[in-house]
């Protein structure tokens, strides 16, 4: 059973085109998070969801927005894709409040490229 | 804010030579600092972690790193480089302060040669 999984793993689409990544874990984590990995391998945390609650929104565009119907899904969302979007977007899931570790457990990357 | 340095972009080192990947933090709190492993179109698999207690950390497939408060490092060590060592390795950082969501060094691309 996969820990964290996302769908789809490869993905090209055109720009100004809509596309969304889906995001589940089933580690019964309360956080998860979104990650982009730009061509140079560098990962930036774009947000972080505890419990369906927003908690990290870091400088990223409005065209992107997560959505988390359940604590075991954090789905992203991207409007109007650009060239510059095109990137691998990783999802992770960590435990929170008193059981906390800081260990994130990711999943396997969705890369997305725009055209 | 708390972030990490990896130092050196790119590492090579013979098989069966000594592994060293340089990581150095900044934080105004006690961090937990972490290593983590990319190998080629995966995701990121933690090699080892130090949130409190012993400073030296072993992790998984022989590695393993110390917490150094006084050089505010936490280095990378392995005694013997195997060929299916090479990958992408992160050093990062987190606590509190950032929800917990890891800050990222920018990576360090270890090559094995045989």
């Amino acid at each position: 059973d996969t820990a964290v999984s996302q769908t789809p793993k490869y993905l090209v689409t055109q720009m100004g085109n809509d596309k969304s990544i889906k995001c589940e874990q089933n580690l019964g984590h309360d956080t998860m998070y979104w990650y982009k990995q730009d061509s140079k391998k560098f990962l930036k945390i774009m947000f972080s969801y505890n419990n369906k609650e927003l908690i990290i929104n870091e400088t990223v565009p409005n065209r992107f927005s997560p959505k988390s119907p359940d604590k075991a899904h954090l789905n992203l969302h991207i409007n109007s894709l650009e060239l510059g979007d095109s990137a691998v977007y990783f999802c992770a899931s960590s435990r929170g409040g008193q059981g906390v570790t800081g260990e994130l457990f990711f999943g396997e990357g969705s890369r997305l490229t725009v055209l | 804010a708390q972030s990490v340095t990896q130092l050196g972009s790119h590492v090579s080192v013979s098989e069966g030579a000594l592994v060293l990947l340089r990581c150095n933090y900044s934080s105004s709190v006690p961090p937990y600092l972490f290593w983590y492993v990319q190998y080629p179109n995966q995701g990121l698999q933690l090699l080892l972690k130090y949130t409190t207690g012993a400073t030296l950390v072993k992790g998984i497939n022989g590695f393993e790193a110390e917490f150094k408060k006084s050089e505010t490092s936490f280095h990378l060590t392995k005694p013997s480089a195997h060929m299916s060592d090479a990958a992408e390795y992160f050093c990062a950082v987190s606590g509190p302060n950032s929800g917990y969501a890891l800050n990222f060094g920018k990576g360090t691309s270890l090559l094995v040669t045989p």
